[in-house]
């Protein structure tokens, strides 16, 4: 059976206090693994797709990166306005949708 | 930047009671989708919509949900006679060539 487990749930930062956010996943056949973020009572923001173990993709502060068994974001001197829930989701199979963790709730204090 | 648009943004229904669900999908895409998300859990995958059928469901779509394309631009998901555990936000999504783009949702409030 397919799994995606994000650790932590939660997490606190001080601005610019820099940390990772974990995405371990066992699944067969990945065909794509997605970050979201997703901010209270919004729905999911797309960031990135990472289809290839070593594949690494970066926008502003944070930074995605995947193996073959799971994957980080990086996030860099975060800010108050990176507060929000990230989410792991994947594709594997023969499927088009998506599997989601259970998210990490970020909270960034100033 | 396009956006998947779900009216309304929040709807209380009672028991029983018949619920529409509406989405406006981007332009030009082939897949649509609807997810769930109850409080404080995680998104689930409810159903997948392609060419004007469906083409993937998942256990929790079962005969209480239908969805439909009834025109070029709307998509919806019709809950027929809503349970108390239906309570949830409900996603569309649409699938562009880097991703999945979601709509802001419809909070579904059974009493």
């Amino acid at each position: 059976e397919d799994q995606v487990t994000q650790s932590p749930e939660a997490l606190r930062l001080q601005e610019g206090e820099s940390s990772s956010l974990n995405c371990s996943y066992t699944v067969s056949g990945l065909r794509g693994l997605f970050w979201y973020r997703q901010d209270p009572g919004k729905g999911p923001e797309f960031l990135f797709t990472l289809y290839s173990a070593g594949e690494e993709k970066e926008k502003e502060r944070l930074k995605a990166t995947l193996t073959k068994k799971e994957s980080f974001l990086h996030i860099t001197a975060p800010k108050p306005e990176d507060s929000a829930t990230y989410l792991c989701a994947v594709q594997a199979g023969g499927a088009n949708n998506l599997f989601f963790g259970t998210g990490t709730r970020l909270t960034v204090i100033p | 930047e396009p956006e998947v648009t779900q009216t309304p943004s929040h709807q209380v229904t009672q028991m029983g009671q018949e619920v529409i669900l509406r989405c406006v999908p981007i332009s030009n895409h082939l897949y649509f989708y609807w997810y769930r998300q109850i409080l404080g859990q995680k998104v689930e995958f409810l159903v997948s919509f392609y060419n004007n059928e469906i083409s993937e469901k998942s256990e929790i779509f079962d005969d209480q949900f239908s969805v439909e394309r009834p025109d070029g631009s709307n998509f919806t998901l019709k809950i027929r006679s809503t349970k108390l555990e239906d309570s949830a936000m409900y996603f569309c999504a649409s699938l562009q060539d880097y991703g999945y783009t979601f709509g802001s949702g419809t909070r579904l409030t059974v009493v």
